[in-house]
């Protein structure tokens, strides 16, 4: 089945970049996104890659995407305070419409 | 904020009760879809409707429906409540399948 796997917790210092990991298991995913939840907040969609790219960069945000090795990364740069939230990734499969799988969730704690 | 609207906000009832939580979509969007969110299961997918009709269906519990009207507003209904049923709900859509997904703010649901 599918399964989308993401370390818990990230700290970083404030101007550093981040680099927030996942995993996947289905290699017939077709879309992989990237959400941010801010505390008592709902789910804001950062970016998203079709799976037959390897980059995407949107102003700070770069996606990388290795389909070979399942490994999806989320590099945010100069981070701030304001990106201390939880990045979830997630994925959609071919046969399933845009039914979302997220992964656990990484706390990004960002330091002054 | 994202087009989508979810009421009530919060919400606590008492075990056993049954609640209507309310979606509507983003302007034109025709697709609908709920999530749960939990502290013990994370974000998992409980249903999607698309222009009225049923799609595809997740990890929803039997004593939990859903239905979307000609509108395309969506609702979700929870019966005979239990105490893990407490957690925060999403709604999102998307105009068409295959394509990002817009999330509301959530309706965090306490079952005391």
């Amino acid at each position: 089945g599918e399964d989308v796997e993401q370390s818990l917790f990230l700290s970083v210092r404030e101007g550093d970049s981040s680099v927030i990991n996942c995993t996947y298991t289905d290699s017939s995913s077709t879309y992989l996104y990237w959400y941010k939840q801010e505390p008592g907040a709902g789910l804001q969609l950062l970016t998203y890659i079709f799976s037959n790219m390897d980059m995407k960069q949107d102003q700070r945000l770069t996606v990388l995407l290795n389909k070979k090795d399942k490994h999806l990364s989320l590099r945010i740069a100069d981070t701030q305070t304001g990106d201390s939230a939880i990045y979830f990734c997630a994925e959609t499969f071919n046969n399933a419409g845009n039914m979302l799988t997220f992964g656990g969730g990484t706390r990004l704690m960002v330091k002054p | 904020d994202s087009g989508v609207t979810q009421t009530p906000k919060h919400l606590i009832t008492a075990t056993g009760q049954r609640v209507t939580l309310r979606c509507s979509p983003r302007s034109g969007d025709l697709s609908v879809y709920w999530y749960q969110q939990s502290l013990d299961q994370g974000l998992q997918f409980l249903i999607q409707y698309y222009n009225g009709e049923e799609r595809a269906k997740g990890n929803i519990l039997e004593r939990f429906s859903a239905q979307q009207f000609p509108d395309l507003h969506s609702e979700l209904n929870l019966s005979s409540l239990e105490l893990g049923d407490s957690a925060l709900y999403f709604c999102a859509s998307s105009p068409r399948t295959g394509t990002e997904a817009f999330f509301g703010q959530g309706t965090r649901l306490t079952v005391v």
